[in-house]
Protein backbone atom coordinates (compact mmCIF):
# COMPACT_ATOMS: atom_id res chain seq x y z
CA UNK A 1 0.00 0.00 0.00
CA UNK A 2 0.80 3.67 0.12
CA UNK A 3 3.94 5.17 2.55
CA UNK A 4 3.67 8.93 3.04
CA UNK A 5 6.48 10.33 4.85
CA UNK A 6 6.37 13.80 6.39
CA UNK A 7 9.18 16.20 7.33
CA UNK A 8 9.97 17.85 9.76
CA UNK A 9 7.31 16.67 12.64
CA UNK A 10 7.97 20.31 14.17
CA UNK A 11 8.93 23.61 12.95
CA UNK A 12 9.37 27.21 14.05
CA UNK A 13 9.20 30.04 11.95
CA UNK A 14 9.48 33.99 13.04
CA UNK A 15 6.32 35.81 11.78
CA UNK A 16 7.12 36.95 8.17
CA UNK A 17 9.37 34.02 7.13
CA UNK A 18 8.63 31.11 5.12
CA UNK A 19 8.04 27.78 5.83
CA UNK A 20 8.05 24.74 4.03
CA UNK A 21 6.86 21.12 4.92
CA UNK A 22 8.05 18.41 2.84
CA UNK A 23 6.24 14.57 1.75
CA UNK A 24 7.32 11.79 -0.01
CA UNK A 25 5.11 8.97 -1.57
CA UNK A 26 5.96 5.57 -2.28
CA UNK A 27 2.93 4.36 -4.97
CA UNK A 28 3.84 5.53 -8.56
CA UNK A 29 -0.15 5.47 -8.98
CA UNK A 30 -0.95 8.11 -6.69
CA UNK A 31 -2.39 10.63 -8.25
CA UNK A 32 -3.51 13.72 -6.14
CA UNK A 33 -1.99 15.30 -3.23
CA UNK A 34 -3.93 17.63 -0.67
CA UNK A 35 -2.77 19.42 2.26
CA UNK A 36 -5.03 19.59 5.46
CA UNK A 37 -4.48 22.64 8.16
CA UNK A 38 -5.86 20.89 11.61
CA UNK A 39 -6.22 23.84 14.41
CA UNK A 40 -6.60 22.42 17.86
CA UNK A 41 -9.69 20.20 18.67
CA UNK A 42 -11.12 20.69 15.09
CA UNK A 43 -11.19 18.74 11.90
CA UNK A 44 -8.36 19.20 9.29
CA UNK A 45 -9.20 21.96 7.02
CA UNK A 46 -8.16 21.48 3.65
CA UNK A 47 -6.13 24.09 2.43
CA UNK A 48 -4.47 23.38 -1.10
CA UNK A 49 -4.12 20.48 -3.16
CA UNK A 50 -2.56 19.20 -6.21
CA UNK A 51 -3.45 16.89 -9.09
CA UNK A 52 -0.25 14.81 -10.98
CA UNK A 53 -0.71 16.73 -14.32
CA UNK A 54 0.54 19.56 -12.35
CA UNK A 55 3.51 20.83 -11.49
CA UNK A 56 2.83 23.52 -8.85
CA UNK A 57 -0.44 25.44 -7.70
CA UNK A 58 -0.61 28.53 -5.87
CA UNK A 59 -3.11 30.35 -3.77
CA UNK A 60 -2.28 33.57 -2.55
CA UNK A 61 0.19 33.29 0.42
CA UNK A 62 0.55 29.17 0.19
CA UNK A 63 1.79 27.03 -2.81
CA UNK A 64 2.63 22.87 -3.28
CA UNK A 65 5.10 21.61 -5.73
CA UNK A 66 4.76 18.34 -7.18
CA UNK A 67 7.66 16.07 -8.38
CA UNK A 68 6.07 12.78 -9.43
CA UNK A 69 9.74 11.73 -10.38
CA UNK A 70 11.29 11.71 -7.20
CA UNK A 71 7.23 11.34 -5.74
CA UNK A 72 7.42 14.09 -3.59
CA UNK A 73 5.46 17.12 -2.89
CA UNK A 74 5.93 20.30 -0.89
CA UNK A 75 3.96 22.62 0.92
CA UNK A 76 5.31 26.50 1.01
CA UNK A 77 4.26 29.52 3.41
CA UNK A 78 5.02 33.03 2.88
CA UNK A 79 4.92 35.81 4.89
CA UNK A 80 3.79 33.39 8.00
CA UNK A 81 1.51 35.21 10.55
CA UNK A 82 0.56 33.95 13.71
CA UNK A 83 -2.62 32.42 12.35
CA UNK A 84 -0.79 29.76 10.77
CA UNK A 85 0.11 27.74 13.08
CA UNK A 86 -1.46 24.50 13.63
CA UNK A 87 -0.72 21.17 12.86
CA UNK A 88 -0.42 20.73 8.46
CA UNK A 89 -1.13 17.03 7.54
CA UNK A 90 0.27 16.02 3.63
CA UNK A 91 -1.84 13.18 1.87
CA UNK A 92 -1.78 10.93 -1.15
CA UNK A 93 -4.87 9.48 -2.90
CA UNK A 94 -4.72 6.83 -5.37
CA UNK A 95 -8.31 7.40 -6.99
CA UNK A 96 -9.37 6.20 -10.23
CA UNK A 97 -11.25 3.26 -11.87
CA UNK A 98 -12.98 1.44 -8.51
CA UNK A 99 -10.02 2.41 -6.56
CA UNK A 100 -9.71 5.30 -3.55
CA UNK A 101 -7.68 5.15 -1.15
CA UNK A 102 -6.37 8.20 0.95
CA UNK A 103 -3.00 7.84 3.24
CA UNK A 104 -1.63 10.69 5.72
CA UNK A 105 1.78 11.79 6.62
CA UNK A 106 2.58 12.11 10.05
CA UNK A 107 1.71 15.90 10.30
CA UNK A 108 3.99 18.94 10.79
CA UNK A 109 3.33 21.33 14.05
CA UNK A 110 3.85 24.40 12.94
CA UNK A 111 4.19 27.43 15.17
CA UNK A 112 4.64 30.74 14.23
CA UNK A 113 6.65 33.11 16.42
CA UNK A 114 5.36 36.38 16.75
CA UNK B 1 -15.29 24.25 -0.28
CA UNK B 2 -18.37 21.64 0.93
CA UNK B 3 -19.30 21.78 4.87
CA UNK B 4 -19.48 18.80 6.61
CA UNK B 5 -21.11 18.73 10.52
CA UNK B 6 -20.68 16.43 12.94
CA UNK B 7 -22.73 16.36 16.38
CA UNK B 8 -21.80 16.28 19.10
CA UNK B 9 -18.73 17.85 19.54
CA UNK B 10 -17.97 16.58 22.15
CA UNK B 11 -19.78 14.12 24.62
CA UNK B 12 -19.35 12.39 28.04
CA UNK B 13 -20.69 9.03 28.89
CA UNK B 14 -20.35 6.17 31.05
CA UNK B 15 -18.51 3.05 30.73
CA UNK B 16 -21.15 0.41 29.06
CA UNK B 17 -23.07 2.97 27.23
CA UNK B 18 -23.56 3.56 23.69
CA UNK B 19 -23.01 6.87 21.66
CA UNK B 20 -24.43 7.71 18.76
CA UNK B 21 -22.02 10.64 16.66
CA UNK B 22 -24.09 11.91 13.49
CA UNK B 23 -22.24 13.43 10.26
CA UNK B 24 -23.96 15.42 7.73
CA UNK B 25 -22.87 17.06 4.52
CA UNK B 26 -24.35 20.01 4.41
CA UNK B 27 -24.58 21.28 0.79
CA UNK B 28 -23.79 18.37 -1.34
CA UNK B 29 -24.88 14.88 -1.51
CA UNK B 30 -22.37 12.21 -0.06
CA UNK B 31 -22.50 8.67 -1.73
CA UNK B 32 -19.25 8.07 0.40
CA UNK B 33 -18.37 8.90 3.66
CA UNK B 34 -15.50 7.75 6.33
CA UNK B 35 -14.86 7.98 9.86
CA UNK B 36 -11.57 8.39 11.21
CA UNK B 37 -10.23 8.52 14.74
CA UNK B 38 -7.44 10.41 15.95
CA UNK B 39 -5.33 10.05 19.44
CA UNK B 40 -3.24 13.47 20.47
CA UNK B 41 -0.62 14.33 18.38
CA UNK B 42 -0.96 11.44 16.11
CA UNK B 43 -2.30 11.21 12.54
CA UNK B 44 -5.57 10.57 11.42
CA UNK B 45 -6.57 6.58 11.69
CA UNK B 46 -9.02 5.89 8.94
CA UNK B 47 -12.00 3.66 11.03
CA UNK B 48 -14.47 2.71 8.20
CA UNK B 49 -15.40 3.54 4.66
CA UNK B 50 -19.49 4.58 4.91
CA UNK B 51 -21.38 3.75 1.82
CA UNK B 52 -24.94 5.05 0.86
CA UNK B 53 -27.22 2.15 0.90
CA UNK B 54 -24.95 -0.29 1.37
CA UNK B 55 -22.98 -1.75 4.51
CA UNK B 56 -20.26 -0.25 5.61
CA UNK B 57 -16.20 -1.37 5.32
CA UNK B 58 -14.14 -1.71 8.15
CA UNK B 59 -10.33 -1.37 8.16
CA UNK B 60 -8.41 -3.85 9.80
CA UNK B 61 -8.62 -3.99 13.28
CA UNK B 62 -11.67 -2.07 13.64
CA UNK B 63 -14.50 -4.36 15.59
CA UNK B 64 -18.04 -3.49 13.05
CA UNK B 65 -19.89 -4.65 16.33
CA UNK B 66 -18.59 -1.65 18.60
CA UNK B 67 -18.42 0.75 16.05
CA UNK B 68 -21.38 0.67 14.30
CA UNK B 69 -21.74 2.41 11.01
CA UNK B 70 -25.31 3.45 9.27
CA UNK B 71 -24.90 5.40 6.34
CA UNK B 72 -29.22 6.02 5.92
CA UNK B 73 -29.63 8.61 3.28
CA UNK B 74 -26.77 10.97 1.06
CA UNK B 75 -26.25 13.75 3.27
CA UNK B 76 -26.52 11.35 6.87
CA UNK B 77 -23.89 9.00 7.94
CA UNK B 78 -23.63 7.83 12.15
CA UNK B 79 -21.20 5.93 14.28
CA UNK B 80 -22.34 4.77 17.36
CA UNK B 81 -19.70 3.27 19.72
CA UNK B 82 -21.45 0.64 21.82
CA UNK B 83 -20.75 -0.16 25.09
CA UNK B 84 -18.02 2.25 25.23
CA UNK B 85 -15.21 1.66 27.49
CA UNK B 86 -12.16 4.78 28.54
CA UNK B 87 -10.09 3.13 25.81
CA UNK B 88 -12.68 4.49 23.43
CA UNK B 89 -12.11 7.76 24.23
CA UNK B 90 -10.91 9.94 21.69
CA UNK B 91 -11.26 12.74 18.84
CA UNK B 92 -13.66 11.14 16.16
CA UNK B 93 -13.46 12.81 12.90
CA UNK B 94 -15.99 11.97 9.60
CA UNK B 95 -14.84 12.92 5.97
CA UNK B 96 -17.04 13.22 3.11
CA UNK B 97 -15.85 12.69 -0.50
CA UNK B 98 -17.07 14.91 -3.46
CA UNK B 99 -16.34 14.74 -7.00
CA UNK B 100 -14.28 17.67 -8.53
CA UNK B 101 -16.76 17.61 -11.31
CA UNK B 102 -20.34 15.51 -11.76
CA UNK B 103 -19.72 11.99 -13.48
CA UNK B 104 -16.10 12.11 -12.68
CA UNK B 105 -13.75 9.77 -10.96
CA UNK B 106 -11.52 12.86 -9.50
CA UNK B 107 -12.85 13.80 -6.07
CA UNK B 108 -12.17 16.34 -3.37
CA UNK B 109 -12.26 15.05 0.64
CA UNK B 110 -13.91 17.45 3.31
CA UNK B 111 -13.46 16.80 7.00
CA UNK B 112 -15.82 17.28 9.56
CA UNK B 113 -15.17 19.25 13.02
CA UNK B 114 -15.03 16.38 14.88
CA UNK B 115 -16.40 14.87 18.25
CA UNK B 116 -14.46 14.84 21.44
CA UNK B 117 -15.46 11.41 23.20
CA UNK B 118 -14.56 11.10 27.02
CA UNK B 119 -15.73 7.88 28.74
CA UNK B 120 -15.30 7.76 32.39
Amino acid sequence: GENVEQHPSTLSVQEGDSAVIKCTYSDSASNYFPWYKQELGKGPQLIIDIRSNVGEKKDQRIAVTLNKTAKHFSLHITETQPEDSAVYFCAAIRSGAGSYQLTFGKGTKLSVIP
Amino acid sequence: GAVVSQHPSWVICKSGTSVKIECRSLDFQATTMFWYRQFPKQSLMLMATSNEGSKATYEQGVEKDKFLINHASLTLSTLTVTSAHPEDSSFYICSARIPTRAGTRSYEQYFGPGTRLTVT
